[in-house]
């Protein structure tokens, strides 16, 4: 089966600039989540969606990000304005239930962003 | 915060069995303990994951305590395609939450 989509996978823009990301989860995945992963550390969790309504986005910063997951299939991230420290992959991943501890995350091949 | 600790890298020669401890002493009765790898430049790849018993599959075996505080990931024949990051995850409430891993650097 074909696994998690990505685009773009590299994007470099200047601070306060917009960008957006583009996420195709595996068909017939409910959940899908978006991390973020800068140098050296390991994912850390934005948001969640379950079909096309939001489970958590208590680690999103608000201010600046937005997401969305319209009929519940695509998703898209979008940065606006960005900062530096904003640098970082954005890794999309899908699981087919309800993102309970027996259902297991596919991860895409992660955007990388660079912010000037 | 992760719930887990592991060694920051290991080194294992081609062929060999590679161990990666992982500690998780506050570990629930109801947590799953959760093993990814990241290639370079990949994403995230599932591995194994387990509650209390022993866990096989066709990549690795995964070794839980009887006091489920910590376990070990195996890897029965590294190849140098297994070079990677490899995260331990102690299932929390409802999310991963990843630490940094150990990175197992597999040599000729």
């Amino acid at each position: 089966e074909a696994g998690v989509a990505q685009s773009p996978r590299y994007k470099i823009i200047e601070k306060r600039q917009s960008v957006a990301f583009w996420c195709n989860p595996i068909s017939g995945h409910a959940t899908l989540y978006w991390y973020q992963q800068i140098l050296g550390q390991g994912p850390k969790l934005l948001i969640q969606f379950q079909n096309n309504g939001v489970v958590d986005d208590s680690q999103l910063p608000k201010d600046r990000f937005s997401a969305e997951r319209l009929k519940g299939v695509d998703s898209t991230l979008k940065i606006q304005p960005a900062k530096l420290e904003d640098s970082a992959v954005y890794l999309c991943a899908s699981s087919a239930g309800g993102a309970g501890p027996t259902d297991t995350q596919y991860f895409g091949p992660g955007t990388r962003l660079t912010v000037l | 915060d992760a719930k887990t600790t592991q060694p920051p890298s290991m080194d294992c020669a081609e062929g060999r069995a590679a161990n990666l401890p992982c500690n998780h002493s506050t570990i629930s009765g109801n947590e799953y303990v959760y093993w990814y790898r990241q290639i370079h430049s990949q994403g995230p790849q599932y591995i194994i994951h387990g509650l209390k018993n022993n866990e096989t599959n066709e990549m690795a075996s995964l070794i839980i305590t009887e006091d489920r505080k910590s376990s070990t990931l195996i890897l029965p024949h590294a190849t140098l395609r297994d070079t990677a990051v490899y995260y331990c995850i102690v299932w929390y409430g409802d999310k991963l939450i990843f630490g940094t891993g150990t990175r197992l650097q597999v040599f000729p």
